[in-house]
């Protein structure tokens, strides 16, 4: 079955420090693979998504993912956090089977970044 | 260039009776996708709509329904609420032909149902 976990509940980080939000999947075939920030009271906002190509996909306010293929992953990174990301991270994967309509979302993951 | 808008903000629905959500796609955008986002979750497909066909559904029972108009704003209808229900409901579009797998979706800031 397609899935995505995200590992973490929350990760905590001071502001200056590098981050890593966690993220590994399950499909089957080629994965197309999202990450999406919500802040409070507001609708998911994207930041970078891998579909082919180069294994390091550069996004949004500063943010990189890594994607392993090896190890099913595909960590969201940032070499300086800033108080401004703390908010809800999501990671999601394209369901490809009945055409690829379907987006499938992990748990979230609450991000911290102390000042 | 105009986002994607929902409306209400908020709605309280009492057990059993029947609520309509609207969404407005952003401006060019002809697919447009439903989720419902309980507290603590992430969003759980609903459907998604091209040019006024369903033509994707995920695990939810029929009294889930929806529209698409043909401006591409769209209603997500739920009959017969449950408590259940309760939830953030997202509307999310994007451009180009459904099922264009690599497309990435613009959500709007979503409608806050609780039911009583």
């Amino acid at each position: 079955a397609q899935s995505v976990a995200q590992p973490e509940d929350q990760v905590k980080v001071a502001e200056g420090n590098p981050l890593t939000v966690k993220c590994t999947y399950s499909v089957s075939g080629n994965p197309y693979l999202f990450w999406y920030v919500q802040y409070p009271n507001r609708g998911l906002q994207f930041l970078l998504k891998y579909i082919t190509g180069d294994n390091l996909v550069k996004g949004s306010y500063g943010f990189e993912a890594e994607f392993n293929k090896s190890q099913t992953s595909f960590h969201l990174k940032k070499p300086s956090a800033l108080v401004s990301d703390s908010a809800l991270y999501f990671c999601a994967v394209r369901d490809m089977r009945n055409g690829g309509f379907k987006t499938i979302f992990g748990a979230g993951t609450r991000l911290f970044v102390k000042a | 260039e105009t986002g994607v808008t929902q409306s209400p903000t908020h709605l309280i629905k009492t057990r059993g009776q029947q609520v309509t959500l609207r969404c407005s796609s952003q401006s060019g955008h002809n697919t447009v996708s439903w989720y419902q986002q309980a507290l603590g979750q992430g969003p759980q497909f609903i459907f998604q709509y091209y040019r006024e066909e369903e033509n994707g559904r995920g695990n939810f029972p029929p009294r889930f329904s929806g529209l698409q108009f043909p401006n591409y704003s769209s209603e997500l209808n739920v009959n017969a609420l449950e408590l259940d229900d309760s939830a953030l409901y997202l509307c999310a579009s994007s451009p180009g032909l459904a099922g264009v797998a690599y497309n990435e979706q613009f959500f709007g800031p979503g409608t806050r149902l609780t039911v009583l």
